[in-house]
């Protein structure tokens, strides 16, 4: 299957600060979708996008599908401590999801 | 509430055992997936199903088994044959038509004893 290349593989950064991670494949996809992961817990939809250029925000969370459709990137404005986890990347191929790596983030207060 | 249980939260096996993961859905989801994350990695495919009584291999199926009897069942068997179980195992479902994106479970973590 097609790889996911998410970066970065973790940041540490200051409560307030704002993030940003990205993700990029060597394809065309129809779909990103990004999920947060909290320690020993499931991975939860931040936000799905469907349509090249999309710009899509959930409250401080600002994701865009490329407009070559072949990347996308997440922001985290105005950080604070429970935005910590791993966040991944994922598109829908065939029917198979397919994930990056994820970023880690780390939040100091 | 809708979503997604996996059971139980944490399993130990003894070397040579087979042990089997629950994972029911009640959000009357046709796709159901099983996934293996290591410490570090990324979510690899084991099964996926997309009908009842049809399933599909993942990238890395081998080792496992699972079946699905039932629209909102879809159990994950470790058996013995693979040699290296110890993981955090997600299930997710998600509707194909119309569609929307996967949704997962709270993970069952597997120990070798």
């Amino acid at each position: 299957g097609q790889q996911l290349n998410q970066s970065p593989q973790s940041m540490f950064i200051q409560e307030g600060e704002d993030v940003s991670m990205n993700c990029t494949s060597s394809s065309i996809f129809n779909t990103w979708l990004w999920y947060k992961q909290d320690p020993g817990e499931g991975p939860v939809l931040l936000i799905a996008l469907y349509k090249a250029g999309e710009l899509t925000s959930n409250g401080r969370l600002t994701a865009q599908f490329g407009i070559t459709r072949k990347d996308s990137f997440l922001n985290i404005s105005a950080s604070i401590p429970s935005d910590v986890g791993i966040y991944f990347c994922s598109h829908l191929e065939s029917e198979k999801l397919v994930f990056g790596k994820g970023t880690k983030l780390t939040v100091n207060p | 509430d809708g979503g997604i249980t996996q059971s139980p939260k944490y399993l130990f096996r003894k070397e040579g055992q087979n042990v089997t993961l629950s994972c029911e859905q009640n959000l009357n989801h046709d796709a159901m997936y099983w996934y293996r994350q290591d410490p570090g990695q990324g979510l690899r495919l084991i099964y996926y199903s997309q009908i009842v009584n049809d399933f599909q291999k993942g990238d890395i199926a081998e080792g496992y088994s699972v079946s699905r009897e039932k629209k909102e069942s879809f159990p994950l068997t470790v058996t013995s044959a693979q040699k290296n179980p110890t993981a955090f195992y997600l299930c997710a479902s998600y509707s194909l038509l119309p569609y929307q994106p996967q949704h997962f479970g709270d993970g069952t973590r597997l120990s070798i004893l």
